[in-house]
């Protein structure tokens, strides 16, 4: 089984930036995924990490740390569109290539 | 758009009626998943598919689930008999066999 935990909410203010994390634990990993998802809608793909460092992509980077099971997502220059559910989720070679996700941190940006 | 395509869109039905939801994927990817999500949770594994073969399911589907993928392209998924706790958006995603999964627009179900 895996255990994927993030926190539940978090505020952040248009314009600051914000560190959403994730701690995970799995017996075959396989990579980590970090989806957006609005309210009403599927998630969306932001980010995959499969090799410990940093992604970056716009705005939005991603981090992983295999040996402590550890990843975060940054937003940068945060604005009112930004305001979502972010999704941490982790593939697991046992599984099918499955991906398990956490319930997911939702955020909102203020002005 | 991703370019995975599920319809209904909503469906709503009474208690004890079967459900069938469908997914057209991209025709050139392999894997194909099912999960359900409901209001402030992340989407739950249902079952996923190599091509037209069920590889795995979850223990949250019940003997009144059954997902299906003839020829290896659109997949369908059933609920019979639903209840009340069914309510919930079923999402289907698939995978090039890369590092992107690609979700549909999902299915919304509401079982009154």
């Amino acid at each position: 089984g895996q255990n994927i935990d993030q926190p539940t909410e978090m505020t952040a203010t248009e314009g600051a930036i914000v560190q959403i994390n994730c701690t995970y634990q799995t017996s075959g990993f396989n990579g980590l995924f970090w989806y957006q998802q609005h309210a009403g809608e599927a998630p969306t793909f932001l980010s995959y990490n499969v090799l410990d460092g940093l992604e970056e992509k716009g705005r939005f980077s991603s981090f992983l740390s295999r040996s402590k099971g550890y990843s975060y997502l940054l937003l940068k220059e945060l604005q009112m569109k930004d305001s979502a559910s972010y999704l941490c989720a982790v593939r697991d070679r046992n599984s099918g290539y499955a991906l398990n996700f956490g319930k997911g941190t939702s955020l909102l940006v203020t002005p | 758009d991703t370019g995975v395509s599920q319809n209904p869109r909503h469906k709503i039905t009474k208690r004890g009626q079967n459900v069938t939801f469908r997914c057209d994927p991209i025709s050139e990817h392999n894997r194909l998943y099912w999960y359900r999500q409901t209001l402030g949770q992340g989407p739950e594994f249902l079952t996923y598919f190599q091509n037209e073969a069920q590889l795995e399911k979850s223990r949250l589907l019940s003997d009144r689930f059954s997902a299906e993928r003839p020829k290896g392209s659109f997949s369908t998924l059933e609920i019979q008999r639903t209840e009340q706790g069914d309510s919930a958006m079923y999402l289907c995603a698939t995978d090039p066999v890369t590092h992107t999964i690609y979700f549909g627009e999902g299915s919304w179900l509401t079982v009154v």
